[in-house]
């Protein structure tokens, strides 16, 4: 079973709109790192969040990281076609593996419609 | 600062084959890790190093699959012989220190006819 798993797994959005996508563990994390992935490319570094309710903003994107620390969601406000790319959750999750190795979701592609 | 590099980008070969790629962490970094991305998933940990050290490779089939970390710089992942079901991108990260965050390099998309 999937230890990470994220929603939407695709969304396509008009340029302009606000967007949310999901990151749910079933077990507790500690910690939690948002990635963007271009078709054919790397992982780009976002945000981390490692204390229960922390929020992290950068430019337009927003992460945060619940109370309980098993969800996280990654808001995009006014999104722009720039925007458009897979959006990855990895996570070190307590008790599931080796700690210091993280685990990914599938994966959120978003098409931002200009 | 440069960022992870890796090497080749893209690679065709036959299945039966031998294969390498090669990575060049960022300077400083200790930990070095290589991961396996197949489409439409999310990269999977094949093995991790902590300076030349493989401190996890329990992901890594190692009746094809090797991989060296010589002097604590730079890493080589091999496979022989390929197999149709290694097509995948091959992802490189490398991080100050284990627990720090990863940077990823480019990766290198293998395909196996």
């Amino acid at each position: 079973s999937q230890e990470l798993e994220q929603s939407p797994q695709s969304l396509i959005v008009q340029e302009g709109k606000n967007l949310t996508i999901n990151c749910t563990s079933s077990k507790t994390l500690y910690g939690l790192y948002w990635y963007k992935q271009k078709y054919g490319e790397g992982l780009i570094f976002l945000m981390m969040l490692q204390k229960g309710g922390e929020e992290k903003s950068h430019e337009k994107i927003t992460a945060k990281l619940d109370e309980k620390k098993q969800q996280s969601s990654l808001h995009i406000t006014a999104s722009q076609p720039s925007h458009a790319g897979i959006y990855l959750c990895g996570a070190d999750i307590i008790g599931g593996g080796s700690q210091g190795n993280l685990i990914f979701g599938k994966g959120t592609k978003l098409s931002v419609k200009p | 600062e440069a960022g992870v590099v890796q090497s080749p980008r893209y690679k065709i070969i036959e299945k039966k084959q031998p294969v390498a790629f090669w990575c060049n962490p960022i300077s400083g970094h200790n930990t070095l890790y290589w991961y396996l991305q197949n489409l439409g998933q999310g990269p999977e940990l094949l093995i991790r190093y902590e300076n030349e050290e493989a401190v996890d490779d329990s992901q890594l089939p190692k009746d094809r699959f090797s991989a060296e970390r010589l002097k604590g710089v730079d890493s080589t992942l091999k496979i022989q012989p390929a197999e149709l079901g290694d097509s995948a991108v091959y992802l490189c990260a490398s991080s100050r220190v284990q627990f720090s965050t990863q940077y990823f390099g480019p990766g290198t998309r293998l395909t196996v006819l």
